[in-house]
């Protein structure tokens, strides 16, 4: 029932174009991630951000940026994809530190 | 970053078996947190441990925070179809208390 929302659910785009993972919440929630995640394996956390302009690198490096100028949305943008960029991205947002509320994900695909 | 190892990587089980799984590290930590994430959806939190030797129930899930605080367990009791998911334990690291997955537990339930 968590009200964190991605868009688009599936992506398949060429390589060479820019694109942006959309992901709102309307919790209200100061900290917001960004995480990586191959089908069936661990998540990685590429970003995350703990309030409006703040914003910090997660611990896989990634090409990607994220921007947060208002508590409810981060998005994380692509400037060049690539093929080594297919992969799903989820975004979860969260009041403290433990219960992270996660969207249902954007599956990338770069041909 | 931290490495958390989790087993068995997959289990297939009948409908009504119970089901025990673990997560360790060679690191201590002081939270464990367990997730599980339904296929195509983003992760749930199940259960948060926040001190050694604790034990915690949610439902047919109960969960342990290892005395060394260098693993934790998850077990599920009478399984059913809708178990069948991805389990991922969780702990914070860093300065920033960013959470690092684990690399999963792979769940069949078996009708």
């Amino acid at each position: 029932e968590a009200d964190i929302y991605q868009t688009p659910r599936y992506l398949v785009i060429g390589t060479g174009k820019k694109i942006t993972l959309e992901c709102s919440q309307t919790m209200g929630h100061d900290k917001m991630y960004w995480y990586q995640q191959d089908p069936g394996m661990e998540l990685h956390l590429i970003h995350y951000s703990y309030g409006v302009n703040s914003t910090e690198k997660g611990d896989l490096s990634s090409e990607s940026t994220v921007s947060r100028i208002r508590t409810e949305h981060f998005p994380l943008t692509l400037e060049s994809a690539r093929p080594s960029h297919t992969s799903q991205y989820l975004c979860a947002s969260s009041a403290g530190y433990e219960k992270l509320f996660f969207g249902s994900g954007t599956q990338l695909s770069v041909l | 970053g931290q490495q958390l190892n989790q087993s068995p990587q997959s289990m297939f089980i009948q409908e009504g078996e119970d089901v025990s799984m673990n997560c360790t590290s060679s690191s201590i930590f002081n939270t464990w947190l367990w997730y599980k994430q339904d296929p195509g959806e983003g992760p749930v939190l199940l259960i948060a441990l926040y001190k050694a030797g604790e034990l915690t129930s949610n439902g047919r899930l109960t969960a342990q925070f290892g005395i060394t605080r260098k693993d934790s367990f998850l077990n599920i009791s009478a399984s059913i179809p809708s178990d069948v998911g991805i389990y991922f334990c969780a702990v914070q690291s860093g300065s920033a208390r960013q959470l690092t997955f684990g690399s999963g537990t792979q769940l069949t339930v078996l009708p």
